[in-house]
């Protein structure tokens, strides 16, 4: 597609219950990023993905977070036994190598009640 | 570890006023570093980029950013704000480390502009 599409635009969830969030990324962009942005706060780094190199999973803020690249295009960012606090925007963008700047997606708002 | 730090949360500016958004950043080496803008309910958009090629550098909507090595900051202007600019403002950085090009954002700065 022409952009980053990012599938559901809206989630709301149970406590508890398992979550997975959708990023198509551009065509050809080797590199992948997850952010969460939480309501008024900045740009939270939870992974990413750069061609066939293993993810950079240091920012996923528990074991109940991970996220997979499938085939270096679509990527799954899967949360378990989601929580309240988990509740926010999850971004996704890519980029052909980082240093042209990244595009993103409009995001995934997940609601958990 | 590379870092963002912008300075302000929030700025208010009176619309013709200059637009003055702060970013420092930490790093061994000079990085590659970007702005983006955020509009209400949207996703993120490039703003402009540096990539070593020149100091001052021009974005969409008439921004600039200088990028001074001495003083590790990339800081970003508007000589005359308009209404249309109220938006949230993220300066990022990525490093210059072969095929390692992980993107850190600072925690953002609201730009509010008012008649």
């Amino acid at each position: 597609g022409a952009g980053v599409s990012q599938s559901p635009s809206n989630k709301v969830t149970e406590k508890g219950k398992d979550v997975e969030l959708r990023c198509d990324p551009i065509s050809g962009h080797t590199a992948l990023y997850w952010y969460r942005q939480s309501l008024g706060q900045g740009l939270e780094f939870l992974i990413y993905f750069q061609g066939n190199s293993a993810p950079d999973k240091s920012g996923l803020p528990s074991d109940r977070f991970s996220a997979e690249r499938t085939g270096g295009s679509v990527s799954t960012l899967t949360i378990q036994r989601t929580q309240q606090e988990d509740s926010a925007v999850y971004l996704c963008a890519s980029s052909f190598s980082g240093r042209e700047g990244a595009f993103f997606g409009q995001g995934t708002r997940l609601t958990v009640v | 570890a590379q870092s963002v730090t912008q300075l302000g949360s929030h700025v208010s500016v009176s619309e013709g006023a200059l637009v003055l958004l702060r970013c420092n950043y930490s790093s061994s080496v000079p990085p590659y570093l970007f702005w983006y803008v955020q509009y209400p309910n949207q996703g993120l958009q490039l703003l402009l980029k540096y990539t070593s090629a020149a100091t001052l550098v021009k974005g969409i909507n008439g921004f600039e950013a200088e990028f001074k090595k001495s003083e590790t900051s990339f800081h970003l202007t508007k000589p005359s704000a308009h209404m249309s600019d109220a938006a949230e403002y993220f300066c990022a950085v990525t490093p210059l480390i072969g095929c390692y090009n992980k993107m850190i954002f600072g925690a953002g700065t609201r730009l509010a502009v008012h008649p």
